[in-house]
């Protein structure tokens, strides 16, 4: 079975600090993503890779960069939190190999406090 | 613009009833389709999904979903709902960039 973790369900945070959140997939797939989860507006892409170092912002990237330096692992990094940053962060990954069937794949989510 | 609509926010449903949940899409071609369910708690897991080819598509736990190209639908069925049912449930479509374009969602309670 596909797997997909991110390090942590839940975290809180103060106004200005640098969070990190990682996400890691067991699977081999080229593509990952980052979505935020918002009650009433569903999920919001935030950045996605499809390949190592390779990025493209996605729907609302601002306050936000990423990072992928190995295949496995995406991060997403909140220069300085602010609190219209308080969120659910989903991490999902997908093969590139078969183009768009391939099912995209979810973590269980970070709920992140920012106080 | 290309867009997911779920109009329905919240439904309740009486265990054993039937249950239809509305998506709608707009998009200038036929997308790739799919339905999503997250149970509380849990990230989200793919329920079924829609390339081409026959218009009645199966998925996992009972659940089928009929796309409608003249309606511009894919509203996702099950015949008998169970308590477990209980969770939101997200269309979603996939128009070429790889990442997916989700609905608002649908908040399913399902009363004993």
């Amino acid at each position: 079975d596909v797997k997909v973790t991110q390090s942590s369900r839940y975290l809180v945070k103060r106004t200005g600090e640098k969070v990190f959140l990682e996400c890691v997939q067991d699977m081999d797939h080229e593509n990952m993503f980052w979505y935020r989860q918002d009650p009433g507006l569903g999920l919001r892409l935030i950045y996605f890779s499809y390949d190592v170092k390779m990025k493209e912002k996605g729907d609302i990237p601002e306050g936000y960069s990423v990072s992928r330096e190995k295949k496995e692992r995406f991060s997403l990094i909140l220069e300085s939190a602010s609190t219209n940053q308080t969120s659910m962060y989903l991490c999902a990954s997908r093969s590139g190999t078969s183009g768009f069937q391939e099912t995209q794949y979810f973590g269980p989510g970070t709920r992140l406090l920012v106080l | 613009a290309q867009s997911v609509t779920q109009p329905d926010i919240h439904i309740t449903v009486s265990e054993g009833a039937s249950l239809e949940l509305r998506c709608n899409y707009s998009y200038g071609a036929t997308p790739y389709l799919f339905w999503y369910v997250q149970s509380p708690g849990q990230g989200l897991q793919l329920l079924l999904k829609y390339f081409s080819g026959d218009t009645l598509v199966q998925g996992i736990k009972g659940f089928e979903a009929e796309f409608k190209r003249s309606q511009s639908s894919f509203n996702l069925r099950k015949p008998s709902v169970h308590w477990s049912d209980a969770a939101e449930y997200f269309c979603a479509f996939d128009t070429g960039r790889r990442a997916l374009t989700f609905g608002s969602g649908t908040r399913l309670q399902v009363q004993p």
